[in-house]
C-alpha cells in the first residue's frame, strides 16, 4: 500500500458525460500528479500540482482539468467524454517537485466510456 | 521530441536465469533517470532513482546502472523468481521542462 488513495476504482459512463476523479496523497506529500494509460500506450503524464498551485502540464486535452485543493487532495475532471478517454488513470504524489524524487503511485480509477 | 526506449519489449526466462533490460533516452540535458516494478492489477512501485553517471544502485537481486553520457540505463535480475514476473518502466527527466517522459516498459514472465 503506497497511502495513496483513489476513488473510484470503476467508473462506467456514456459519451457526453463528465466524471470527476479522486485522489490523496500519502501524508506529507506535496505534489500530485496524474496519468493516464491506455491499451498498448505507456503511461501519459497529464498533469502536476504543487502545494495547490499548478506546476507542470503535459499531454492534457482541454476537455481534462484538474485542481489541488487546501488540503492538498486533487481531483481530475473529464467532460464531453469520447470513447478513447476509457484508460486507466493513475494518481501519484511525491514529498516535494523535484523531478528526482519518487512517486508513490495509486491503486487507478478504470474508466469506460459506453 | 524527448524519446524514452526500452528493450526489449518483454521477455521470457526460467526461474533462476539472470536477465537484464535497457532504458534508452537522450543523453542532453539529463536530470533524473527512474525504474519503476508494475504488477498486473497494481499500480507502479519505484526500484531507483539515479541522477549521478555512473551510479549503480541495488535492491536484493535487483540492481541498475546508469550512464548519461551515451544515454542508457540497464536494469539487471540476477536469479529471477516467478514473483519477479512484471513490467519494469524507466523514466527519464531532462531537457527544459524537467517532466518526467516513461518509456513503454519491460515485460517479464519468469517460468517457475
Amino acid at each position: 500500500d503506497s497511502g495513496v488513495t483513489q476513488t473510484p476504482k470503476h467508473l462506467i459512463t456514456a459519451t457526453g458525460q463528465r466524471v470527476t476523479l479522486r485522489c490523496s496523497p500519502r501524508s506529507g506529500d506535496l505534489s500530485v500528479y496524474w496519468y493516464q494509460q491506455s491499451l498498448d500506450q505507456g503511461l501519459q503524464f497529464l498533469i502536476q500540482y504543487y502545494n495547490g498551485e499548478e506546476r507542470a502540464k503535459g499531454n492534457i486535452l482541454e476537455r481534462f482539468s484538474a485542481q489541488q485543493f487546501p488540503d492538498l487532495h486533487s481531483e481530475l475532471n473529464l467532460s464531453s467524454l469520447e470513447l478513447g478517454d476509457s484508460a486507466l488513470y493513475f494518481c501519484a504524489s511525491s514529498v516535494d517537485v523535484l523531478p528526482s524524487d519518487e512517486q508513490f503511485f495509486g491503486p487507478g480509477t478504470r474508466l469506460t466510456v459506453l | 521530441i524527448l524519446n524514452v526506449e526500452q528493450s526489449p519489449q518483454s521477455l521470457h526466462v526460467q526461474e533462476g536465469d539472470s536477465t537484464n533490460f535497457t532504458c534508452s533516452f537522450p543523453s542532453s540535458n539529463f536530470y533524473a533517470l527512474h525504474w519503476y516494478r508494475w504488477e498486473t492489477a497494481k499500480s507502479p512501485e519505484a526500484l531507483f532513482v539515479m541522477t549521478l553517471n555512473g551510479d549503480e544502485k541495488k535492491k536484493g537481486r535487483i540492481s541498475a546502472t546508469l550512464n548519461t553520457k551515451e544515454g542508457y540505463s540497464y536494469l539487471y535480475i540476477k536469479g529471477s523468481q516467478p514473483e519477479d514476473s512484471a513490467t519494469y518502466l524507466c523514466a527519464f527527466c531532462g531537457g527544459n521542462n524537467r517532466k518526467l517522459i516513461w518509456g513503454l516498459g519491460t515485460s517479464l514472465a519468469v517460468n517457475p
